[in-house]
């Protein structure tokens, strides 16, 4: 257990919808980082928040938005999904902002749109 | 941006055996190179990592070594078991963080007991 936690587990949705994902670092973290995982186009970094700001982006659409609150918790808001949005997305802490940090992993929110 | 590239795909090896998975990268710019290992229905755990100002670095049957000249790093898993049964992910990242992690394609490595 990597005390990095993920909700919901699984998320079944519909095309044209929105979703928001949720990720609590483990305690002490202040860098939360979010990754998409899909069969085609493997483990990709989406976007890093660091005690409550954007310090770096990836390939994250125009489409999903993220933040990280007060209480270093963050959302991943996924709109106008599409069946290709399908994936897992997977939110990993540090306790810094980069650097000689190791990165933890969540268990992962599975997506699914129909 | 950076490349990473990872072979096998997938890999075989009878228990207790040896098992070697190499990665490249494409950007002398990278001097972090960590690797991780996903079971099935879990997130990757970082299981060893490198910096570009050491060659080689080990820990129990895991080993990493990286050729920065040439681009390339390898795990080492020696005296296979079936607990390390999983898929491997390299990584790679530009600069002085680990941000922006660029993932290899992964390596599905089963042990035949």
């Amino acid at each position: 257990d990597s005390g990095v936690t993920q909700t919901p587990k699984h998320l079944i949705t519909a095309t044209g919808q929105r979703v928001t994902l949720r990720c609590s670092p483990r305690s002490g973290d202040l860098s939360v980082y979010w990754y998409q995982q899909s069969l085609d186009q493997g483990l990709q970094f989406l976007i890093q928040y660091y005690n409550g700001e954007e310090r770096a982006k990836g390939n994250i659409l125009e489409r999903f938005s993220a933040q990280q609150f007060p209480d270093l918790h963050s959302e991943l808001n996924l709109s106008s999904l599409e069946l290709g949005d399908s994936a897992l997305y997977f939110c990993a802490s540090s306790p810094g902002a980069g650097g000689a940090d190791t990165q933890y992993f969540g268990p992962g929110t599975r997506l699914t749109v129909l | 941006g950076e490349n990473v590239e990872q072979h096998p795909s997938t890999l075989s090896v009878q228990e207790g055996d040896s098992a070697v998975i190499k990665c490249t990268y494409s950007d002398s710019a990278s001097n972090y190179f960590p690797w991780y290992k996903q079971e099935l229905g879990k997130g990757p755990q970082l299981i060893i990592d490198i910096r570009s100002n050491v060659g080689e670095k080990k820990d129990q049957r895991i080993a990493v070594t990286l050729n920065k000249t040439a681009k390339h790093f390898s795990l080492h898993i020696t005296e296979t078991q079936p607990e390390d049964s999983a898929v491997y992910f390299c990584a790679a990242s530009i600069g002085f963080g680990n941000e922006k992690l660029t993932f290899g394609t992964g390596t599905r490595l089963t042990i035949i007991p």
